[in-house]
């Protein structure tokens, strides 16, 4: 079974750009959730979807949006960067989703270097 | 406020010696406590969990993690650790309320030959 994909591996933007990232979860996985990591604040949660539909939601501003298609692969959008925005964004796939204490299985991350 | 500390930045050992990975915990309920494992330019891998049941749980790798509730601990151990073994060290705990997992800051596990 292959594992949780994320595109592009590697981005680099300005100030002000957005920016749109992708997770394919593992196949039968229904739930998508979206982390930050920086060397600062460690892994912090953004958001979760399960079946199309945001079910959980981390602490950041509304410039952070995300979404999941019917095939549960799903994007991640940052609008207006700045520069605090630079980090490894992580996705991670589960059958059901933090609602469940099942195992979480991680992409390898998108580094987002925002100049 | 739910949080998990893990108290060592960096941690290292000697291959073949016995390795130990601190956290520590509070959390409002019954623990449910998750360890995971970074290698370098790849995602996190889920290494072990506990729930309930047996304070020692087993993992992956040979790595197991002993649960303590009076000094709210769950410290990663490996018997033998190995140069392999040498990546960032992630403990969390789900806060019950949102469903979310607090995770620790992480450990530098670096083991050497």
């Amino acid at each position: 079974k292959a594992g949780v994909t994320q595109t592009p591996r590697y981005l680099i933007k300005t100030r002000g750009q957005q920016v749109t990232l992708s997770c394919s979860p593992i196949s039968g996985h229904r739930s998508v959730s979206w982390y930050q990591q920086t060397p600062g604040q460690g892994l912090q949660f953004l958001f979760e979807y399960f079946s199309e539909t945001q079910r959980n939601k981390g602490n950041f501003p509304g410039r952070f949006s995300g979404r999941q298609f019917s095939n549960s692969r799903s994007e991640m959008n940052v609008s207006t960067l700045e520069l605090g925005d630079s980090a490894l964004y992580l996705c991670a796939s589960s059958l059901e989703g933090l609602a469940v204490d099942n195992e979480q299985f991680f992409g390898p991350g998108t580094r987002l270097t925002v100049l | 406020a739910q949080s998990v500390a893990q108290p060592e930045d960096q941690v290292n050992v000697a291959e073949g010696n016995p390795l130990t990975v601190k956290c520590t915990y509070s959390v409002s309920g019954n623990p449910y406590l998750f360890w995971y494992v970074q290698y370098p330019n790849r995602g996190l891998q889920f290494l072990l969990k506990y729930i309930t049941g047996d304070n020692l749980v087993k993992g992956s790798y040979g790595f197991e993690a002993e649960f303590n509730k009076s000094q709210t601990s769950f410290h990663l151990k490996k018997p033998s650790a190995l140069v392999s073994d040498s990546a960032l060290y992630f403990c969390a705990v789900r806060d019950h309320s949102n469903y979310q997992l607090i995770w620790g800051a992480g450990t530098k596990l670096i083991i050497k030959p």
